[in-house]
């Protein structure tokens, strides 16, 4: 198995507080991605980086912000949680594009109320 | 991005074969076909993937007509961990954004083994 984990897996929270969750990954692959899944919708990408300090936005980026100081940390964030935020976030690496698969995580479970 | 077309839900039995199929009419010569899992509560799981040619490896084969319009996932006996949400995605190969392509996940084909 790759060697991704993720931080927090569970996590409850109110709507308006700041959150961060963590990915991190032992294998040093180039490009880490951070996806939503909710009901009816499958899994959606939020934001994505090609290297350290590269990011750009992906699919339903809104409302949330990302940072990679580290080859192997990737974090996500949300500014002021909001209920529609409430999903399970995944976190993905690959090492390399379309030829390449992509490795995911274990997923957080967030919920905010 | 070019999309693909994939039956709702399948069934099979235990230790028998089961096709998956994938339509993929609008693939561009740089797209590679890419299938993933997600069993239930768990994150994706990577399967197989190819470009032209037939892939095997040890979890499944994929199987790619010719003129690539199309492709099967290949489970060659089916257990009941097999049971899952199947996707089949592509993923462009001369991708030269600068940046990196996530994957565009549809709804997959529901799997369900009967024992």
């Amino acid at each position: 198995d790759a060697g991704i984990t993720q931080s927090p897996r569970h996590k409850v929270t109110e709507t308006g507080t700041p959150v961060t969750l963590r990915c991190h990954q032992t294998e040093n692959h180039r490009y880490m991605y951070w996806y939503r899944q909710d009901p009816g919708h499958g899994l959606r990408l939020i934001h994505y980086s090609y290297g350290v300090k590269d990011t750009d936005k992906g699919e339903v980026s809104d409302g949330y912000s990302v940072s990679r100081s580290k080859t192997e940390d990737f974090l996500l964030t949300l500014e002021s949680a909001t209920s529609s935020q409430t999903s399970v976030y995944f976190c993905a690496i690959s090492a390399g594009t379309g030829g390449y698969e992509q490795y995911f995580g274990p997923g957080t479970r967030l919920t905010v109320t | 991005d070019a999309k693909t077309t994939q039956p709702n839900s399948m069934e099979s039995n235990e230790e028998e074969p089961v096709h998956l199929p994938c339509n993929h009419s609008t693939i561009s010569g740089t797209d590679y076909i890419h299938w993933y899992r997600q069993l239930p509560s768990q994150g994706p799981e990577y399967v197989i993937h190819g470009l032209t040619s037939n892939v095997n490896n040890r979890m499944a084969s994929l199987a790619i007509a010719e003129d690539r319009k199309s492709s099967t996932l290949i489970l060659h006996r089916a257990t009941l961990r097999d049971a899952a949400v199947y996707y089949c995605i592509l993923r462009d190969g001369g991708y030269s954004g600068g940046g990196a392509d996530g994957l565009t996940f549809g709804k997959g084909t529901h799997l369900i083994i009967q024992p």
